[in-house]
């Protein structure tokens, strides 16, 4: 089945201490991209990835990484965790970069809290 | 820069009224895409639909319809005899394709619909 896979899906920490959300997809797609939602702000884009060892940020990049070593996978980061990111993480990607025809395939969502 | 209005923040109807959920956009492209995403109470955002800017032809599919109306820059979404099953959040996104756009799209702040019983 083709799909974006998001893990862990729910996580609660601590001030600080460093976090990785991993996402990974099955159909070969070049565009990865990673949204936070928030309470009427709709969905924000965090960082995005064009291809392999391509990534640029997105609207909100402050307090995150991430890394696209192989095409199928795009971690995000939490370098040092503050509560200001607790939020629902959603993980994204398209066939194609530089499109924004491209229809998106989400994950299922993560939702992180940060105390 | 681009941007998307969906100004209403909640809306609740009774099952089987008719609906339209509101999307104002701004951009200076001249060839782009408005896309309308599904957020079910489980969580997960689901694709409706895709329009470009060059077709103007109003949609329908099923008891869903859109209508697009570059005159007022609106992609409007309307559902038809409500049902419980319709109770989501929908959020109005817009896609640039022009050079440098890889940031493929602007979501806007979403609608709450609500169908009672």
């Amino acid at each position: 089945e083709a799909q974006v896979t998001q893990n862990p899906r729910y996580l609660i920490t601590v001030t600080g201490k460093k976090l990785t959300v991993t996402c990974s997809q099955n159909m070969n797609h070049e565009y990865m991209s990673w949204y936070r939602q928030d309470p009427g702000l709709g969905l924000r884009q965090i960082y995005y990835s064009m291809n392999v060892e391509v990534t640029d940020k997105g609207d909100v990049p402050e307090g995150y990484k991430v890394s696209r070593k192989e095409k199928r996978n795009f971690p995000l980061i939490l370098e040092s965790p503050s509560p200001n990111q607790t939020s629902l993480y959603f993980c994204a990607s398209s066939m194609r970069a530089q499109s924004g025809a491209n229809v998106l395939t989400f994950g299922a969502g993560s939702r992180l809290t940060v105390l | 820069a681009q941007k998307v209005t969906q100004a209403q923040t909640e809306i609740s109807v009774v099952e089987k009224e008719d609906v339209t959920l509101d999307c104002v956009y701004e951009t200076r492209d001249t060839t782009y895409y408005l896309f309308w995403y599904k957020q079910p109470p489980s969580g997960e955002l689901v694709f409706l639909i895709r329009r470009n800017s060059f077709d103007e032809q109003n949609e329908i599919s099923g008891r869903y319809s859109w209508n697009f109306q570059k005159s007022t820059s609106s992609f409007n979404f309307t559902i038809t005899a409500s049902q419980v099953v319709d109770s989501a959040v929908y959020f109005c996104a817009l896609g640039s394709i022009s050079s440098g756009s890889a940031r493929q799209l602007t979501f806007g702040s979403g609608t709450q619909l609500t169908v009672l019983p």
